[in-house]
């Protein structure tokens, strides 16, 4: 199975409301990164955090990681119709084989409605 | 504008075709990615060149076959190709071959095999 799950599949909100979005792993992690796809296009970079973080800030994101809990949640506040994407979380971790590799969750589809 | 431009944008092409993608980055990163993106399934790493050698292929099918001339382009050739090969297919690059940094995606190339 994957490392990174999110949760939930599907998010739709209104404008102006928060968006929590949330990631489990299995495996230890050096770090957590999350990234957004608009549709039909590539991903983009929004922000790393790190095993020895808790929290990070990023304009209108925030990223939390627990790793006792093996999870991570990303928080859109006052969300706008731009935000509509989806996110994934990746993670780094090992392969079957031995080989580390980012492995790449399937993705939390947003949608903010105007 | 990640840095990391793929051409082309759209390609349609029968099962007996040969026809190759690329991708070029202007970011002076060492490491380039493909991965393939199918619908409803993870992001999955295809291959990694570190310094124009592939450092990883990940059990993928010999009918894709993968060039590094130099660091800054990659190229996917596709032959013989199935319809279920029909996906997003995503090329990256990032400062060095390692998985505790940041990806830099282009937009893509959205595959079509009839």
């Amino acid at each position: 199975s994957q490392q990174g799950e999110e949760d939930p599949q599907a998010l739709s909100i209104q404008e102006g409301e928060n968006a929590t979005m949330n990631c489990s792993y299995k495996t230890s992690i050096n770090n957590l990164q999350w990234y957004r796809q608009n549709s039909g296009r590539g991903l983009v970079h929004l922000i790393l955090i790190r095993s020895n973080e808790r929290e990070k800030h990023s304009g209108r994101l925030r990223v939390t990681l627990d790793t006792s809990k093996k999870s991570s949640s990303l928080l859109i506040t006052a969300s706008r119709a731009a935000d509509t994407a989806s996110y994934f979380c990746a993670t780094d971790a090992w392969a079957q084989g031995g080989s580390e590799k980012l492995v790449f969750g399937k993705g939390t589809k947003l949608t903010v409605n105007p | 504008e990640t840095g990391v431009t793929q051409t082309p944008r759209h390609l349609v092409m029968g099962m007996t075709n040969k026809k190759s993608l690329k991708c070029e980055q202007h970011l002076g990163h060492n490491a380039m990615y493909w991965y393939k993106q199918s619908a409803k399934k993870p992001l999955e790493l295809m291959f990694v060149y570190s310094l124009e050698e592939r450092v990883e292929n990940n059990s993928v099918p010999s009918r894709f076959s993968p060039e590094c001339p130099n660091s800054s382009h990659l190229f996917l050739h596709l032959h013989t190709l199935q319809p279920e090969d029909s996906a997003l297919y995503l090329c990256a690059s990032s400062q060095d071959f390692e998985w505790h940094g940041e990806l830099f995606f282009g937009e893509g190339s959205r595959l079509t095999v009839l």
